[in-house]
């Protein structure tokens, strides 16, 4: 019973080809979010949503499309794969000013374009 | 907007030693303060945070951090570390009482522990 569960784990992948990411959790919490973490540990937010509303969208290629469903879920989907979008992502979950009840992380799917 | 500092990328220590790695912030609003660890290959987990209250907070596995407002700064430290303790370490903040606001992250310290 994971609190953050994204699939899958590992993605490799061709440059030009389109790819998703799914994220869900069972905590039951308000807001999700997509981090990117690259080569050098660096985590940097993408996007969140508050209750399937988009209330954060970083300076993110176009390419870059998070899509919430319901509350518990919120993917990411990528297309035309780029060499450098190779990095680690990294959803998470929180309630409303999060700090109160901390974030959650998935474990992370490492994504590799070759 | 929020910054995070983290002063040191790489902390290298022996076994059983005494550690602290420090982190400064920067904001112009009240924040909420927290440390996260990352074993190679893994997700982030937390290991405390400093919400309000006393600003010594102890987390899991020995860790504490203290807050110091003037100097705004969350230093890590832990009295006596082991090698399984060897793992990335991000000092993070976020705003108070803002809805769906994010966790912005430090570049991270690698710790480092030998024998």
């Amino acid at each position: 019973d994971t609190a953050v569960s994204q699939t899958p784990k590992y993605l490799v992948t061709q440059m030009g080809n389109d790819k998703s990411i799914k994220c869900e959790q069972n905590l039951g919490h308000d807001t999700m979010y997509w981090y990117k973490q690259d080569s050098k540990k660096f985590l940097k937010i993408m996007f969140s949503y508050n209750n399937k509303e988009l209330i954060i969208n970083e300076t993110v290629p176009n390419r870059f499309s998070p899509k919430s469903p319901d509350k518990a879920h919120l993917n990411l989907h990528i297309n035309s794969l780029e060499l450098g979008d190779s990095a680690v992502y990294f959803c998470a979950s929180s309630q409303p000013g999060g700090g109160n009840y901390g974030y959650t992380f998935g474990s992370g799917t490492r994504l590799t374009v070759v | 907007a929020q910054s995070v500092t983290q002063l040191d990328s790489q902390v290298p220590v022996f076994e059983e030693a005494p550690v602290e790695l420090r982190c400064n912030y920067s904001s112009s609003v009240s924040v909420y303060l927290f440390w996260y660890v990352q074993y190679p290959n893994q997700g982030l987990q937390l290991l405390l945070k400093y919400l309000s209250g006393s600003t010594l907070v102890k987390g899991i596995n020995g860790f504490e951090a203290e807050f110091n407002k003037s100097q705004t700064s969350f230093h890590l430290r832990k009295p006596s570390v082991h090698i399984s303790d060897t793992a990335e370490y991000f000092c993070a903040v976020t705003p108070r009482y803002q809805a769906g606001t994010a966790l912005i992250f430090g570049k991270g310290t690698t710790l480092s522990v030998s024998s």
